[in-house]
């Protein structure tokens, strides 16, 4: 089993551009989530799935969309990058009870 | 809202014995759990309360008391390897659906020789 798997690793992106974050999960977790962590700040819930098709707004989701077409991904997309949006990103995912098992997160820099 | 509070840096010595304390506010309540993260590296989870106690996994323990709000994570026989951020985390209700894990900012863990 694979776990957590995030995409990409790194990226540079310039202000202004898209792009999608990847995360696919094996677990058969209904529980699906994005983190950004940045300096100081501890990990931020961007958006969260309880199912496909069911999606909420975590803490800080401006700037962010999601979607969940399937158990297996729930992918971040960023429509329109800025630098406040650098960030290191975390995908987890769960069954809403005790363990949230993380993926090695994408280290996102946007200039 | 959701809030939860916990110390930004601790430092120990090996075999030392560390408590991390942890508050929180959040409008439901289904949980607290602990993760440890090493530099670098993505969070790991290390223990959960769901109900007020104590419960115990090696040199790690936690507790928890739901009527104060508050828990922590006990670390005992401290070695260099424990040198980590933890962060407390409270399962809460979520906006619109289900529940949603929420973070505290994590406290930094030193551990000496």
């Amino acid at each position: 089993n694979a776990g957590v798997t995030q995409t990409p690793k790194f990226q540079v992106l310039k202000t202004g551009q898209s792009m999608t974050l990847q995360c696919a999960q094996d677990m058969n977790h209904e529980y699906m989530s994005w983190y950004r962590q940045d300096p100081g700040m501890g990990l931020r819930l961007i958006h969260y799935s309880v199912g496909a098709g069911i999606t909420d707004q975590g803490e800080v989701p401006n700037g962010y969309n999601v979607s969940r077409s399937t158990t297996e991904d729930f992918p971040l997309r960023l429509l329109s990058a800025a630098p406040s949006q650098t960030s290191v990103y975390f995908c987890a995912s769960g069954t809403q009870g005790i363990e949230a098992f993380f993926g090695q997160g994408t280290r996102l820099t946007v200039v | 809202g959701q809030s939860l509070e916990q110390p930004s840096e601790v430092t120990a010595v090996e075999g030392a014995i560390v408590q991390i304390n942890c508050t929180y506010q959040t409008s439901g309540f289904y949980g607290l759990s602990w993760y440890q993260q090493h530099d670098g590296g993505a969070p790991t989870f290390l223990s959960y309360n769901g109900l007020d106690g104590l419960e115990e996994t090696g040199r790690f323990s936690s507790f928890l008391s739901r009527s104060d709000s508050y828990g922590y994570l006990l670390l005992q026989e401290l070695q260099m390897k424990d040198s980590a951020s933890y962060f407390c985390a409270v399962r809460d209700r979520g906006r619109q659906a289900g529940t949603a894990l929420i973070f505290g900012k994590g406290t930094t863990l030193s551990v000496s020789s």
